[in-house]
């Protein structure tokens, strides 16, 4: 157990619609980022927060956003949802944001949008 | 930009026999590297990381790596394999380019351990 909490687990949902997926971050970090997993795509990095404060973009559309709350925890909200969109979204924190801080993962939530 | 490749999409050996994942990286700055691991719908996990202190690195689970800066290598070994050990290995460089350290992993290698 990495001390990262993530929910739901799984989240089936229809073409257009919008959802919320949630993280909590282990106690003490200060840095939080989401990754997606999908077949075609790989592992790719969205998003990172720190302290609250958007700290660095990746592939993420338009359609999704995200956010870092005073008590540290993370919800990354995805909109008009495509059947793409279907993937593995991971949670991670560390203590800061420097390249040797080691980034823990949470269990993941699976997004089926049919 | 850092990247890393990794040589074999999928790797089988038999439970008892050495394991070796290939994993070469591309950076313009000195490298945090690190390997985690998947089992089977489950999260990540961190097997070991090297930060530029030894370059022999030691993990859980009796996994180690070698860094290799004239071969630009990054291998994942193990002695011998269990059949726990079966899951998807992901090589992974931190970004140091701006003021982040985004994880840029890579393809992955499955490990099939055969009994």
């Amino acid at each position: 157990d990495s001390g990262v909490t993530q929910t739901p687990k799984h989240l089936i949902t229809a073409t257009g619609q919008r959802v919320t997926l949630r993280c909590s971050p282990r106690s003490g970090d200060l840095s939080v980022y989401w990754y997606q997993q999908s077949l075609d795509q790989g592992l790719q990095f969205l998003i990172q927060y720190y302290n609250g404060e958007e700290r660095a973009k990746g592939n993420i559309l338009e359609r999704f956003s995200a956010q870092q709350f005073p008590d540290l925890h993370s919800e990354l909200n995805l909109s008009s949802l495509e059947l793409g969109d279907s993937a593995l979204y991971f949670c991670a924190s560390s203590v800061e944001w420097t390249a040797t801080d080691t980034q823990y993962f949470g269990p993941g939530t699976r997004l089926t949008v049919l | 930009a850092q990247s890393v490749t990794q040589l074999d999409s999928h790797v089988s050996v038999s439970e008892g026999t050495p394991v070796l994942l290939r994993c070469n990286y591309s950076s313009s700055y000195s490298p945090s590297l690190f390997w985690y691991v998947q089992h089977p719908n489950k999260g990540l996990q961190l097997l070991l990381k090297y930060t530029s202190a030894a370059t022999l690195v030691k993990g859980i689970n009796g996994f180690e790596a070698e860094f290799k800066k004239s071969e630009t290598s990054f291998h994942l070994t193990k002695p011998s394999a269990h059949m726990s050990d079966a899951a998807e290995y992901f090589c992974v460089v931190s970004d140091r380019s701006g003021a982040t350290n985004k994880l840029i992993f890579g393809t992955g290698t499955l490990l099939a351990v055969q009994p």
